[in-house]
This record gives structure tokens, C-alpha cells and sequence, in this order.
């Protein structure tokens, strides 16, 4: 009965490759997040989607592209992955027209060598 | 742009006792929400606590009270009876009326002295 899912919740990868992260949410949410937590533990908003629209996109590399299959769903896929990428992210999810309170999936820990 | 601030990177309590978190904030909307959420080393980030910018009362959840100033911008954490437990990084959150993304402090590490 998990609200908020991610997987994996670790990676260890090499420079250059390619990797996905998946998100999913059971609570009936029409928007979701991917959030970045640095080694410094600063979080910052990467992507918001809204009803499968992107609405938010901070000033991230191409290199991350966001999809959203569906309303319960947004995954993030990471190309030519490099060492700078290495960062907690998380995914969360909120209504838009009540209460506003984003909740948080368990993170996924990304190392690249 | 908003910001967020939590001046005290680390603080420590005694067990059992009372220790307020410092957050202060910058914006120039006037509908707004504040927000506390944990994450201890578990890595999993727990909402704590919840103020709408509208309401002039403080939120409370059991032992955990907020002290909301608007006119000054400010919005601290008080954490009564602390206990184990509550050791973690507390991160301080701003969700303007118009944006959809939270905007978080740098955070501050909770220590709990048994």
C-alpha cells in the first residue's frame, strides 16, 4: 500500500551509460515531481508533470527526459550519464486543486563512477 | 524570486526537551503554504507539519508547533518532549499560490541527546 514508489532505490553505474529511474503513485495525484537532492543534501525541483503535461522544467541538461505514461506514472531517463549526476532524486506527487501537500517517494540513490 | 533560509545548520536537544527550528522566507505573493517535512537517515522525506499563508492560527500535530509570523516572514519549528526519534534533517518548504514546485531551505541537522 505504498503512496509513493521508486525504482531501484540504489544505482551504481558507469560514466556515458544510460539509466531510468520509475516513479509510481497510488494516490489518485494529477501532478508529479522529480526532485534533486545534492551531496549537500540541497533539494531542488527538476520536472513537474501535470495530467501527463510537463509543466515545470527547471534549468536542467537534456541529457534527462521525463515521461509520463499515464497520471500515476513518471519515470526519468538519464543519457551519457556523468560523475556530476551522482545525487539522490526524488519523485513526488500532490493534487493540484486540494491542499497542495507533495508527497515524497523513498529516493533513489545515484552513483556514477 | 522566493527563497527560503534556515540559519542554523546543526542544533541539539536534550531528550525530553524543547527545541525550536529557524526558517524565514522571502516572497511577495500573499497566498501561500509553509511547510516542515523530516528526512531522517533513511533518507525518506516525512511531512512534519502544514501552514496556509491565509490562516493566522498555528498548525499543530502532537508535539510538533509551528510559531507562523507573516508579517515578518518567519516560520519556525518547535518540537516539545523531543525524543530519538526525531534526529534528522529537518528541511523548512515555500509553495507560492502560483507555482507548483516546493522551494526548500539548505535544512538542519537535528541531534537528540538521551
Amino acid at each position: 500500500d505504498t503512496a509513493v514508489s521508486q525504482t531501484p532505490k540504489y544505482l551504481v553505474t558507469q560514466m556515458g551509460n544510460d539509466k531510468s529511474i520509475k516513479c509510481e503513485q497510488n494516490l489518485g495525484h494529477d501532478t508529479m515531481y522529480w526532485y534533486k537532492q545534492d551531496s549537500k543534501k540541497f533539494l531542488k525541483i527538476m520536472f513537474s508533470y501535470n495530467n501527463k503535461e510537463l509543466i515545470i522544467n527547471e534549468t536542467v541538461p537534456n541529457r534527462f527526459s521525463p515521461k509520463s505514461p499515464d497520471k500515476a506514472h513518471l519515470n526519468l531517463h538519464i543519457n551519457s550519464l556523468e560523475l556530476g549526476d551522482s545525487a539522490v532524486y526524488f519523485c513526488a506527487s500532490s493534487q493540484r486543486s486540494v491542499g497542495k501537500t507533495q508527497y515524497f517517494g523513498p529516493g533513489t540513490r545515484l552513483l556514477v563512477l | 524570486a522566493q527563497t527560503v533560509t534556515q540559519s542554523q545548520p546543526e542544533m541539539s536537544v536534550q531528550e525530553a526537551e524543547t527545541v525550536t527550528l529557524s526558517c524565514t522566507y522571502d516572497t511577495s505573493e500573499s497566498d501561500y503554504y509553509l511547510f516542515w517535512y523530516k528526512q531522517p537517515p533513511s533518507r525518506q522525506m516525512i511531512l512534519v507539519i502544514r501552514q496556509e499563508a491565509y490562516k493566522q492560527q498555528n498548525a499543530t500535530e502532537n508535539r510538533f508547533s509551528v510559531n507562523f509570523q507573516k508579517a515578518a516572514k518567519s516560520f519556525s519549528l518547535k518540537i516539545s518532549d523531543s525524543q530519538l526519534g526525531d534526529a534528522a534533517m529537518y528541511f523548512c518548504a515555500y509553495l507560492g499560490g502560483s507555482q507548483g514546485n516546493l522551494i526548500f531551505g539548505k535544512g538542519t541537522k537535528l541531534s537528540v541527546k538521551p
